[in-house]
């Protein structure tokens, strides 16, 4: 069984639309996050949340947001994409964050918008 | 903000060889850090963990070292596998920060030579 996973594995999509990724864990973790790598590698934390609060890195567009159906699910939705949103994105999650624990990632999602 | 960053971007090592990977944190309240590996097309994998009260762990080839008078991380993989070809990111947590997540290093590229 995958702890994380998410979907779709690869996405293309033009400017200007409304995508989605989702992502499930199967772990019972309270917490899940976004992570955003760019061409260079970088991680970067894009929101982070459990079922008491959402954390949003405040350099993320409002164009992205989180939707959480349920603690076993986390996912983004992106409108208007832009060209500069072709990454690939990570869904992570953890037991608590607050006693500093690992987290665990998904496969990730290669956005490519043209 | 703080940010965790890495010395060398890319490490070319000999099958065999041990290698050393380095990284540098600047939040002094950082109390665990983790490396993680990413090998192609695949989400951060967990290799070792450590936490601020101790200054080195061990795993199985993996050693952690944490200096924190020098806010220094490094990872140690003896004897290198051509399986251990990936990039390797450092991250670190602050637990009194809340639910906000890791903060990743921007990893270093390990090459092992046949």
């Amino acid at each position: 069984d995958t702890a994380v996973s998410q979907t779709p594995k690869y996405l293309v999509t033009q400017m200007g639309n409304d995508k989605s990724i989702k992502c499930e864990q199967n772990l019972g973790h309270d917490t899940m996050y976004w992570y955003k790598q760019d061409s260079k590698k970088f991680l970067k934390i894009m929101f982070s949340y459990n079922n008491k609060e959402l954390i949003i890195n405040e350099t993320v567009p409002n164009r992205f947001s989180p939707k959480s159906p349920d603690k076993a699910h986390l996912n983004l939705h992106i409108n208007s994409l832009e060209l500069g949103d072709s990454a690939v994105y990570f869904c992570a999650s953890s037991q608590d964050p607050r006693i500093g624990t690992e987290a665990f990632f998904g496969q990730g999602t290669r956005l490519t918008v043209v | 903000g703080e940010s965790v960053g890495l010395h060398l971007p890319t490490l070319s090592v000999q099958e065999g060889d041990n290698s050393i990977i380095n990284c540098a944190y600047s939040n002094s309240a950082s109390d665990y850090f983790i490396w993680y590996k990413q090998e192609s097309g695949k989400g951060p994998q967990f290799i070792i963990d450590i936490r601020s009260n101790m200054d080195k762990r061990q795993g199985q080839r993996v050693t952690v070292l944490l200096n924190k008078t020098v806010k220094h991380l490094s990872l140690q993989i003896a004897a290198t596998q051509p399986g251990d070809s990936a990039v390797y990111f450092c991250a670190e947590n602050y637990s009194g920060g809340g639910a906000d997540g890791l903060t990743f290093g921007k990893g270093t590229h390990l090459i092992i030579q046949p």
